[in-house]
């Protein structure tokens, strides 16, 4: 059972926008950055958004992260075949001392 | 170019030892927090241990608070992990991870590979 929740999975066609929830609690979403990874299959995890809604140089701004109290979201519009991959939210825990993930949604591009 | 590259990683018996490395390249080491991160293939993402940039503060998983202990050689650009007391369950593909500033409560923008360990 991971710290923060997120959907199993979730699905759109090309085009679309789909956005990931990521709920958590007053020690890590409401008093910290949240940050969104992406897994491709096979390969290390890229981070795509940090402190709340930065992206890295080469992340497209089809992604973007937002959040509201104890609760975070990552949009990505445009979607496209080759955002088909698990996404993951972390933040850091102030009651866990420890950095805490969820456990991940998997997107697929129908 | 930015690179971390992860080794160490094998099979050992429960109860056992490893040594993780990481050797870090094209940016400023000692300037920022590093952490583990573990996975297991087709599952989630499990954080380990994290190090300020200075080695000043290191903190730990619970799930290997006690066994494993996180360190590095700014001298030598270089991360560790040592893994005591191994369990079934520390199997995984272990990563090192840069964070994006000086601590590690922050996002990490670039990965090793992953060295795997399997106990």
């Amino acid at each position: 059972q991971s710290v923060l929740t997120q959907p199993p999975s979730a699905s759109a066609t090309p085009g679309q926008r789909v956005t990931i929830s990521c709920s958590g609690s007053t020690s890590n979403i409401g008093s910290r950055t949240v940050n969104w990874y992406q897994r491709l299959p096979g390969t290390a995890p890229k981070l795509l958004i940090f402190t709340h809604n930065q992206r890295p140089s080469g992340v497209p701004d089809r992604f973007s992260g937002s959040k509201s109290g104890t609760s975070a979201s990552l949009a990505i519009s445009g979607l496209q075949s080759e955002d088909e991959a698990d996404y993951f939210c972390a933040a850091w825990d102030d009651s866990l001392n420890a950095l805490v993930f969820g456990g991940g949604t998997k997107l697929t591009v129908l | 170019e930015v690179q971390l590259v992860e080794s160490g990683g094998g099979v050992v018996r429960p109860g056992g030892s490893l040594r993780l490395s990481c050797a870090a390249s094209g940016f400023t080491f000692d300037g920022y927090g590093m952490s583990w991160v573990r996975q297991v293939p087709g599952k989630g993402l499990e954080w380990v241990s994290g190090i300020y940039s200075n080695g000043g503060s290191t903190s730990y998983a619970d799930s290997v608070k006690g066994r494993f202990t996180i360190s590095r050689d700014n001298a030598k650009n270089s991360l560790y992990l040592q893994m005591n007391s191994l369990r079934a369950e520390d199997t995984a593909l272990y990563h090192c991870a840069k964070h994006t500033d000086y601590y590690y409560y922050y996002g990490m923008d670039v990965w090793g590979q992953g060295t795997t360990v399997t106990v």
